[in-house]
């Protein structure tokens, strides 16, 4: 694919609902970033996944969070009960390597919980 | 909490006007990089900064990374419209991660 995409753009659920958000990486990128993004503000890192590595997790808020990559390609973060405060934009990024590397971001999943 | 903070968080200027952002912290980081996002959009990347000291430029935006590896200004030079965002600068802690700033809006009117 052209870029990093992500799905779905737009979650809304209710409180206590589970949530998965999908990413697929650019092809052939073996390093994978989450962060969240509250409103209008900077990026909060979450997780870091490079290639069949044990990923770093120390980003994640809570144990509700959990994040996957399967194959070293697509990654799935899962949001277990969600919480009002858990709504915010989460960002994918991937990159070819690690090390200063460009991250290329994909377009978010607006995440509302009610 | 390794923080960065921006100065300003909002910008609003007219077209034609120079301005800098600021982005500080009290930690070394070992390169910094500046985005630039759009609504709905992630954010991209203008400039990777990796020397203490290094002044880049890209077209009519100046990068400068402090001598100390600490801090970096972003100016821009004769803002016009399509320079609006939010600018975010991220510092590199080790191989991989990356501590990003509070944000600056920049909206620049015609």
């Amino acid at each position: 694919g052209a870029g990093v995409s992500q799905s779905p753009s737009n979650k809304v659920t209710e409180k206590g609902k589970d949530v998965e958000l999908r990413c697929d990486p650019i092809s052939g990128h073996t390093a994978l970033y989450w962060y969240r993004q509250s409103l209008g503000q900077g990026l909060e890192f979450l997780i870091y996944f490079q290639g069949n590595s044990a990923p770093d997790k120390s980003g994640l808020p809570s144990d509700r969070f959990s994040a996957e990559r399967t194959g070293g390609s697509v990654s799935t973060l899962t949001i277990q009960r969600t919480q009002q405060e858990d709504s915010a934009v989460y960002l994918c990024a991937s990159s070819q390597r690690t090390s200063q590397e460009t991250q290329y971001f994909g377009p978010g999943t607006r995440l509302l919980v009610l | 909490t390794q923080l960065l903070e921006q100065s300003p968080q909002f910008l609003s200027i007219q077209e034609g006007e120079n301005l800098t952002v600021y982005c500080n912290s009290s930690s070394v980081f070992s390169s910094l990089q500046w985005y630039r996002q759009e609504p709905g959009e992630g954010p991209v990347l203008l400039v990777t900064v990796v020397t203490g000291g290094e002044v880049k430029k890209l077209k009519r935006l100046t990068f400068q990374f402090g001598d100390a590896r600490k801090d970096s200004s972003l100016h821009i030079t004769a803002a016009q419209p399509g320079d609006t965002g939010l600018y975010l600068c991220a510092g590199a802690k080790g191989t991989y991660k990356y501590i990003f700033g509070t944000g600056t809006r920049l909206k620049v009117l015609a």
